[in-house]
């Protein structure tokens, strides 16, 4: 069983739509973060929520936090081709810690 | 630019054959990490550095070892790689002090490894 479950799993849209992908689990954490990992590179850091119910936008992603600290979505707003990859959540197990596991991911195309 | 570099990027060798992969970082952080990262697979933590203290995940294999000579460098080595070692593998490292309630990970780009 994954600690953390992305979904969907896959997901293929046209330029100009929006979408928004989940990051659900049953456990609640002290906070969460979003990685993009662009195909043939390393996942780069896009945001990092703390507080229950908390909303943070990047341009046009918007990120939410649950208000129990167990889930986050990300919506993104008019995708362009750029927004192309791999989208990772984030935690930490246990509050102190640095390491971080890693949900599967959601794999985005944005089709021109 | 201030960055983690692996190398090589491609990597391909023969089952059993040892196989050492390189990463180094010009960041100066403290703890550095390797990652396994197999096709639609989450990234799966194989062991860290916390300065030259070495911690390894309980369900790493034996198989994978790591050395890290100073704080620029550290190394991967897979013993002898079998067909379910081929993965992508990602080097990253973060700045740990204290007790912030989170630390940014910055990754490498990461080196794939074929094993024929």
């Amino acid at each position: 069983t994954q600690l953390l479950e992305q979904s969907p799993q896959f997901l293929s849209i046209q330029e100009g739509e929006n979408l928004t992908v989940y990051c659900n689990s049953s456990s609640v954490f002290s906070s969460l973060q979003w990685y993009r990992q662009e195909p043939g590179e390393g996942p780069v850091l896009l945001v990092t929520v703390v507080t229950g119910g908390e909303v943070k936008k990047l341009k046009r992603l918007t990120f939410q936090f649950g208000d129990a600290r167990k889930d986050s979505s990300l919506h993104i707003t008019a995708a362009q081709p750029g927004d192309t990859g791999l989208y990772l959540c984030a935690v930490r197990l246990r509050a102190g810690s640095y390491q971080l596991t890693f949900g599967k991911g959601t794999k985005l195309s944005v089709i021109p | 630019d201030a960055m983690v570099i692996q190398n090589p990027r491609y990597q391909v060798t023969q089952f059993g054959k040892p196989v050492t992969l390189s990463c180094s970082q010009t960041l100066n952080h403290n703890v550095m990490y390797w990652y396994q990262q197999k096709s639609s697979q989450a990234p799966k933590l194989l062991f860290h550095y916390y300065d030259k203290d070495f911690n390894n995940e309980a369900d790493t294999p034996d198989n994978f070892q790591s050395r890290r000579p100073n704080t620029s460098f550290c190394f991967l080595d897979i013993r002898s790689p079998g067909l379910g070692d081929a993965a992508m593998y990602l080097c990253a490292t973060s700045r740990v002090l204290g007790t912030a309630v989170s630390y940014e990970q910055y990754f490498g780009p990461g080196t794939r490894l074929t094993v024929t």
